[in-house]
């Protein structure tokens, strides 16, 4: 599975939107791009997940770009309880196939 | 739908005692996960079963670490014998085929003096 590279942290003022970038220059055709969050003392949850079309869902968006080297997840209007570290993880999307960590980036969100 | 759920929540043993952590994954899911994390290391995964059949056991620490699904709605981690070194939090996930999305339970938090 191909490295992912996020920021260490980020902040966001309540209301407004989170923008959350990762870099994936080493994608392969086959690989999804996926989006997990875990907020504090909880397990991880799924977000989002796309191959080359931007996806929206109730939770988020995802953006990826024409090369799929990066992609971009956005909470439109976060709120206090989006604070968490979230996780970008490249993966082939295979029956049972298992999910990598990193080490996301921690997003604070600010009232 | 009760999602996925672990047993104990918390474990308090002292070393060289055996601990046995629990998990009923979704019903009808074909893939359990078992992951651990600490602050050091992350989240890692440990071991994985598709239809309760062990897929990958490469993140397994060693041979004091064991799991097992002998069914499709129940599966236990084992630690024999345990060490300060095993306190931990640990994930339990599950996930339906042609899904992929993985739903992880609350976790079991082991504390080893």
């Amino acid at each position: 599975d191909a490295k992912t590279t996020q920021p260490t942290s980020m902040d966001c003022a309540e209301g407004r939107a989170a923008n959350l970038p990762c870099n994936h220059s080493t994608i392969s055709g086959n690989e999804y791009v996926y989006w997990y969050r875990q907020i504090h003392s909880q397990g991880p949850q799924y977000i989002i997940h796309g191959l080359k079309n931007n996806e929206t869902n109730e939770m988020a968006s995802l953006i990826i770009t024409e090369d799929r080297k990066s992609s971009t997840l956005i909470l439109p209007h976060a709120t206090l309880r989006d604070t968490a570290v979230y996780y970008c993880i490249v993966r082939v999307a295979e029956y049972g196939n298992k999910l990598v960590f990193g080490a996301g980036t921690i997003l604070r969100v600010k009232s | 739908d009760a999602g996925v759920i672990q047993s104990p929540r918390h474990e308090v043993t002292e070393m060289g005692q055996e601990v046995t952590l629990r998990c009923k994954p979704i019903s009808g899911h074909n893939s359990l996960f078992w992951y651990r994390q600490t602050m050091m290391r992350g989240l890692e995964l440990l071991i994985y079963f598709n239809n309760n059949v062990p897929i990958d056991d490469s993140g397994m620490p060693e041979d004091r670490f064991s799991a097992k699904m002998p069914n499709a709605s129940f599966s236990t981690l084992k630690i024999q014998p345990s060490e300060p070194r095993d306190s931990a939090v640990y994930f339990c996930a599950s996930s339906l085929a042609r899904e992929y999305e993985q739903y992880f339970g609350p976790g079991t938090r082991l504390t080893v003096t």
